[in-house]
């Protein structure tokens, strides 16, 4: 069975242009959730999405945005980009998002970096 | 007080050392704990999740103090293999956020 997948794999941007980033979480997943890992830190909460709806959010600006769509595949924006928003973003899906906390199993990420 | 924190090492231990992280936690309120494993330039995994009693999976033993604010992971036997970065993960007690220590990074030295 095919994990979470991500694309693209790597990417390269300048400063203040937009990225899109896409996840397909694992088949029969229905919560998506996105990190933001910096060389060297551990990764960092941005958005849990369950049933194409927002359940959480990380400490991040209005710049990064994200959906999840009827198949439960989902995309993180991020608007007017930072030399700072270099780094590998991580999709991780999971069975529900509730209240209860179920595995989360990581894609192999995107690496952007901003120049 | 940073919300997870852990010691970052390096660790540089011999193989068949029993070697043991530390990862203490500000909130309380805090209700599920988690070590993850990640190798270089690859995703995380899951690891084993920590239950207030302790438990143990074959080499591995994860224990938590809600006392004292703290979860521990021993590695015994340790391989080669292990080598890697051990992130300790906090769910807090809202059921949206899940915190990431930065990680401990453990050498195995043959």
């Amino acid at each position: 069975d095919a994990g979470v997948t991500q694309s693209p794999t790597h990417l390269i941007k300048t400063r203040g242009q937009q990225v899109t980033l896409r996840c397909s979480p694992i088949s029969g997943h229905k919560s998506v959730s996105w990190y933001q890992q910096v060389l060297g830190q551990g990764p960092q909460f941005i958005f849990q999405y369950y049933e194409k709806e927002e359940r959480g959010r990380g400490n991040f600006p209005d710049r990064f945005s994200a959906r999840q769509f009827p198949n439960y595949s989902s995309e993180l924006n991020v608007n007017a980009l930072l030399l700072g928003d270099s780094a590998l973003y991580l999709c991780a899906s999971s069975l529900w998002g509730g209240s209860s906390y179920n595995e989360q199993f990581f894609g192999p990420g995107t690496r952007l970096t901003v120049l | 007080r940073k919300e997870v924190e852990q010691d970052p090492g390096p660790f540089n231990v011999p193989e068949g050392a029993t070697v043991a992280f530390n990862c203490t936690y500000s909130n309380s309120a805090s209700q599920s704990f988690f070590w993850y494993r990640q190798d270089c330039r690859k995703e995380p995994k899951l690891l084993m999740s920590v239950y207030s009693s302790g438990n143990e999976d074959g080499r591995f033993t994860a224990q938590l103090n809600r006392a004292s604010q703290y979860i521990s992971l021993l590695i015994r036997d340790s391989k080669l293999s292990d080598s890697a970065t051990y992130l300790c993960v906090v769910r807090g007690n809202r059921d949206d956020k899940i915190i990431f220590g930065k990680g401990t990074r453990l050498h195995i030295l043959p």
